[in-house]
């Protein structure tokens, strides 16, 4: 099994700040995906990165997938309540296995 | 305008009583996917279905058992539930297998199982 970690697991700011969320593994994954959950609701895609050292932005939201394709990260800037959620990373399995293997998510409050 | 629902949402049932949950798309996506999410361990796959009548079991298959007749049912069964398997229930769908990362996977908004 391919694990992904993710940090912190628990994180609550002010809005307005900035934050930064981590996922890492030991393995390589062809692309990685990340989601936001909303209590009662299932996960929504917000990105994938697929190449190595890409980033993506996504108006508040920057996306990095890392050199190795072993890690991202997701930063937030200037945080909004809105913004509060948990956030899932997935990667897409190696040779072989296309399902994603998910990480167990940063859950998120930003508070007004 | 959901593409994918789940039914029931809600469901308390009794330790060894048979369950199914049942999810419904209207996207005709090839790939469908029941996942349990639970503290502390995230999202974990069940079973997965890449077409009609053709399924196979995920991370976490024991007790679990799934068929799909139609490209637009996706059934999961817990033969004789337990205790252990209350959790949140979610299905999943995907246009396309996840190479190269074309394709995300959408959600349905859960069942929540509590076994009693």
């Amino acid at each position: 099994t391919q694990l992904l970690e993710q940090s912190p697991q628990f994180l609550s700011i002010q809005e307005g700040e900035n934050l930064t969320v981590y996922c890492n593994s030991s393995s390589v994954f062809s692309s990685l995906q990340w989601y936001r959950q909303e209590p009662g609701e299932g996960p929504v895609l917000l990105v994938t990165v697929v190449t190595g050292g890409e980033v993506k932005k996504l108006k508040r939201l920057t996306f990095q997938f890392g050199d190795a394709r072993k890690d991202s990260s997701l930063h937030i800037t200037a945080a909004q309540p809105g913004d509060t959620g948990l956030y899932l990373c997935a990667g897409e399995g190696g040779a072989g296995s296309y399902q994603l293997t998910f990480g167990k998510g940063t859950k998120l409050s930003v508070i007004p | 305008d959901a593409g994918i629902t789940q039914s029931p949402r809600h469901k308390v049932t009794e330790t060894g009583t048979p369950v199914t949950l049942r999810c419904h798309q209207t996207e005709n996506h090839r790939y469908m996917y029941w996942y349990r999410q639970d503290p502390g361990h995230g999202l974990r796959l069940i079973h997965y279905s890449y077409g009609v009548k053709d399924t196979d079991k995920g991370e976490v298959s024991d007790g679990y058992s799934v068929s799909r007749s139609k490209t637009e049912d996706f059934l999961l069964t817990l033969e004789s539930a337990t205790s252990s398997q209350t959790s949140v229930y979610f299905c999943a769908i995907s246009e396309s297998v996840v190479v190269g990362g074309a394709y995300g996977y959408t959600f349905g908004s859960g069942t929540r199982l509590t076994v009693v």
